[in-house]
């Protein structure tokens, strides 16, 4: 099975201030098709998790722009230009390559 | 919009059986894979089974392999999960979720799972 880890796991963070997230996977995320299928979901306090980024850097409809998704290869970082009390929560990295694993969660509060 | 429901949880003994189920709205559930997710509380998540849209092609987590039936009514966007012989590590919120292998766009509040004696 393909292992993401991401680091931290705990992220304490000043609002206003910028956050990043890394995920790292024990193989390489590039499909046969030529895509990457490594996602990123958030999930919030009680609620279940929603998509934010999807194939590396593709921000979902509705996902503010201070949000942003990049790497390649087995590397990959999720940034949040300036956090905001909202987003606060669980934030997973999803890789779809090979089957579905899920890293371990970074949960992001405020300082 | 897109929604997902899901039903059918409780609690439920160690060897015992639940049936869930996800009703779909807002997309089109019939030309789309769907997957079943859990996550113990406060717990990550797991994949657990996936279906193909016309419902030839069924895929399950080793855990529960040969314990647990993915199946899909294209008729009335629903999908189910027949748990059978259930264990206490089965225990978890279950969700249902849009996409296969790839990807999974939109994903139900789930509803959870106890098994206990």
């Amino acid at each position: 099975d393909v292992v993401l880890t991401q680091t931290p796991l705990s992220l304490p963070v000043t609002l206003g201030q910028p956050a990043s997230i890394s995920c790292r996977s024990s193989q390489g995320l590039v499909h046969s098709n030529g895509n990457t299928y490594l996602h990123w979901f958030q999930q919030r306090p009680g609620q279940s998790p929603r998509r934010l980024i999807y194939q590396v850097s593709n921000r979902d409809s509705g996902v503010p722009d201070r949000f942003s998704g990049s790497g390649s290869g087995t590397d990959f970082t999720l940034k949040i230009s300036r956090v905001e009390a909202e987003d606060v929560g669980v934030y997973y990295c999803m890789q779809g390559t090979h089957w579905v694993t899920f890293g371990q969660g970074t949960k992001v509060e405020i300082k | 919009e897109v929604q997902l429901m899901e039903s059918g949880g409780g609690l439920v003994q160690p060897g015992g059986s639940l049936r869930l189920s996800c009703g779909v709205s807002g997309f089109t559930f019939s030309r789309n894979w769907m997957t079943w997710v859990r996550q113990v509380p406060r717990k990550g998540l797991e994949w657990v089974a996936n279906i193909k849209d016309d419902g030839s092609e069924e895929y399950y987590v080793e855990s529960v392999k040969g314990r647990f039936t993915i199946s899909r009514d294209n008729a009335k966007s629903s999908l189910y999960l027949q748990m059978n012989s259930l264990r206490v590590e089965d225990t978890a919120l279950y969700y249902c979720a849009t996409g296969g292998t790839h990807d999974l766009g939109y994903w139900g509040q789930g509803t959870l799972v106890t098994v206990s004696s």
